[in-house]
């Protein structure tokens, strides 16, 4: 099956500051990659996925970045707000599968 | 439109008791998954439905039994609960994997404790 791994566990910026999440994934199969956020006690939200026949997407302060030759992609957000506070999940499909990474816990600092 | 509605929110068990966890969607989405999520160890599938009648085991099926008779409805019971299934379960539901529109909504989550 797939195996996905998230780095870092935890991460710290100072508002305004970017933020850079990064994934890996074993299987070469794998075409879909959405990223999930989840604020303290609530539900996980989708923020932004891509396929695996794109390279980046953007929307706002947020892009993703997908390297299909490493298995490995990034989600990156600028501008970092306090509203950014929260876990963000990365996420990766095997046939009929989403398997999640660990998590980051991403803490912006006013 | 409710979107992903998960019973209870909360909920205590003693070693062995059964229960069965709700879900219902009202978006007709033929996929259906049920998760549990530990500190650290991110959200790990337990059972997943492609449609009414086709259920499938995750990556953490011991345990849990699923059933899948309606497309609205997606119950997980868990047979004989033991402490190491203390953990939040959420149900999810999509259109389907990795195609057009297969964004995953998630229900509010249950918070399971079993003593």
């Amino acid at each position: 099956g797939e195996n996905v791994e998230q780095h870092p566990s935890t991460l710290s910026v100072q508002e305004g500051d970017s933020a850079v999440i990064k994934c890996t994934y074993s299987d070469s199969a794998s075409n879909y990659f959405p990223w999930y956020k989840q604020e303290l006690g609530k539900r996980p939200q989708l923020i932004i996925d891509i396929r695996s026949n794109v390279g980046e997407k953007k929307d706002q302060r947020i892009a993703v970045t997908l390297n299909k030759t490493a298995k490995h992609f990034s989600l990156h957000i600028t501008e970092t707000q306090p509203e950014d506070s929260a876990v963000y999940f990365c996420a990766a499909s095997w046939g009929n599968m989403l398997t999640f990474g660990g998590g980051t816990r991403l803490m912006v600092k006013p | 439109n409710a979107g992903v509605t998960q019973t209870p929110k909360f909920q205590v068990l003693k070693t062995g008791q059964s229960m069965t966890l709700q879900c219902a969607q009202d978006m007709n989405h033929e996929y259906m998954s049920w998760y549990r999520q530990d500190p650290g160890m991110g959200l790990r599938l337990i059972h997943y439905s492609v449609g009414a009648g086709i259920t499938d085991q995750g990556e953490v099926p011991n345990g849990y039994n699923v059933s899948r008779s309606t497309t609205e409805d997606f119950p997980l019971r868990l047979l004989s609960a033991a402490p190491s299934q203390t953990s939040v379960y959420f149900c999810a539901s999509s259109y389907g994997i990795g195609g057009p529109n297969t964004e995953a909504f998630f229900g509010q989550g249950t918070r399971l404790t079993v003593v």
